[in-house]
């Protein structure tokens, strides 16, 4: 079992849709939680960073966090097509390495 | 503006042949990353540093050796040892400390391919 799960997809939804992105992972050691966000032939660029449980928004964005399910979860609201992207959770290991999901592919269509 | 700057941006091997990407940061950040990202796999860590003059092997770095003589600078060789070496080449910096739960920042990457 693979420490940090994600979806592969692809996710297609039509512009103006909320979409959820998810991730879950295997150690409940895990206290910091980040999403990145990576356009084709460029790097991943951080998009939120989390603490331990809860919910953070910035604008479009929110990232929650439920660690009793070992879950966590980026809502973006209003989706454009610009948001087309691979979405990747990542989280520090037990060596304080980062260790990233497969990474998700969001089609938003207009 | 403060990022990283990776180059060339394409980068072409003959067989047989070693061949360095280049990685620079103006963040002034202590540790430096190198990854590797296939289609479908995610992103897989080469090597990484925390501090100058010393770094550590991540999870695939057969076939590949790095330096970090300078913070800025974290240089990465893929090797005629790496039998398979075409990929995308992420380097990425951090605040780094012992827990590395700093985040990490990318540059835009380089893609290498076999002649």
């Amino acid at each position: 079992q693979k420490e940090v799960e994600q979806d592969p997809g692809p996710l297609s939804v039509p512009e103006g849709a909320i979409v959820s992105l998810n991730c879950t992972y295997s150690n409940s050691a895990f206290q910091y939680f980040m999403w990145y966000r990576q356009y084709s032939r460029k790097g991943p660029e951080l998009l939120m960073y989390t603490y331990s449980s809860g919910n953070k928004e910035d604008g479009r964005f929110t990232a929650q966090v439920d660690k009793s399910s070992k879950y966590i979860s980026l809502f973006i609201r209003d989706s454009q097509p610009s948001d087309s992207a691979t979405y990747l959770c990542a989280m520090p290991g037990n060596t304080g390495k980062l260790i990233f999901g497969q990474g998700t592919t969001l089609q938003v269509k207009p | 503006d403060g990022g990283i700057t990776q180059s060339p941006k394409y980068l072409f091997r003959k067989e047989g042949q070693n061949v360095t990407l280049s990685c620079e940061q103006n963040l002034n950040h202590d540790a430096m990353y190198w990854y590797r990202q296939d289609p479908g796999q995610g992103l897989r860590l080469i090597y990484y540093s925390q501090i100058v003059n010393d770094f550590q092997k991540g999870d695939i770095a057969e076939g590949y050796s790095v330096s970090r003589e300078k913070k800025e600078s974290f240089p990465l060789t893929v090797t005629s040892a790496q039998k398979n070496p075409t990929a995308f080449y992420l380097c990425a910096s951090s605040l780094g400390g012992a827990r590395g739960n700093q985040p990490q920042h990318f540059g835009d990457g380089t893609r290498l391919s076999i002649l």
